[in-house]
């Protein structure tokens, strides 16, 4: 079964104090996995997408990573303004859907 | 126009009523989603179209009805609602297949009486 886990389920940040998020996963083929950040009440907005393993993709503070099992975000001298809900989610080779993680609950404290 | 936009931001619904929510994009993409998405947990799809046909549908109760009228455009009808379906409804959008990454909406926030 196509299964997506993040960890931590909540993380709470110093400012400058930077880490990483967690994202495992089994599916019978991954097409894509993609992050996205989420603010309350409104859409997720789109990250990034990786496709194979050692694929790696930066964007500001930002740099998510692939293996074969797992993904990370990680996170250089978070400001609070990334506070913020991530969302993982993956596309299996064997359809179209998205399967998203339960998410982890960012934040960054002045 | 790099944006999905979603109408009425909120909507209050009797238990009786019918309403619809509308969904659209002029990104050119060919595949459009309705996703519900309760608090603190990650948006479940309920329906995917795939070139304005409806490709996946899982299984949603009938009192929700999807439709895609044309490539842009994507409603959500929805009659004889329960309490427990008061949620933020989520469209998105991919390129040229349901291969790419997905564009959202910013939702609809639904409360049913």
């Amino acid at each position: 079964e196509d299964q997506v886990t993040q960890s931590p389920e909540a993380l709470r940040l110093q400012e400058g104090e930077s880490s990483s998020l967690n994202c495992s996963y089994t599916v019978s083929g991954l097409r894509g996995l993609f992050w996205y950040r989420q603010d309350p009440g409104k859409g997720p907005e789109f990250l990034f997408t990786l496709y194979s393993a050692g694929e790696e993709k930066e964007k500001e503070r930002l740099k998510a990573t692939l293996t074969k099992k797992e993904s990370f975000l990680h996170i250089t001298a978070p400001k609070p303004e990334d506070s913020a809900t991530y969302l993982c989610a993956v596309q299996a080779a064997s359809g179209n859907q998205f399967y998203f993680g339960t998410g982890t609950s960012l934040t960054v404290i002045p | 126009d790099t944006e999905v936009t979603q109408t009425p931001k909120h909507l209050v619904m009797g238990m009786t009523n019918k309403k619809s929510l509308k969904c659209e994009q002029h990104m050119g993409h060919r595949a459009m989603y309705w996703y519900k998405q309760k608090a603190k947990k990650p948006p479940e799809l309920m329906f995917v179209y795939s070139y304005e046909k409806l490709s996946i549908n899982e299984s949603v109760p009938s009192r929700f009805s999807p439709e895609c009228p044309n490539s842009s455009l994507l409603n959500l009808h929805l009659h004889a609602l329960q309490p427990e379906d008061s949620a933020l409804y989520l469209c998105a959008s991919s390129g040229t297949s349901t291969l790419d990454e997905q564009f959202f909406g910013p939702g609809t926030r639904l409360t049913v009486l």
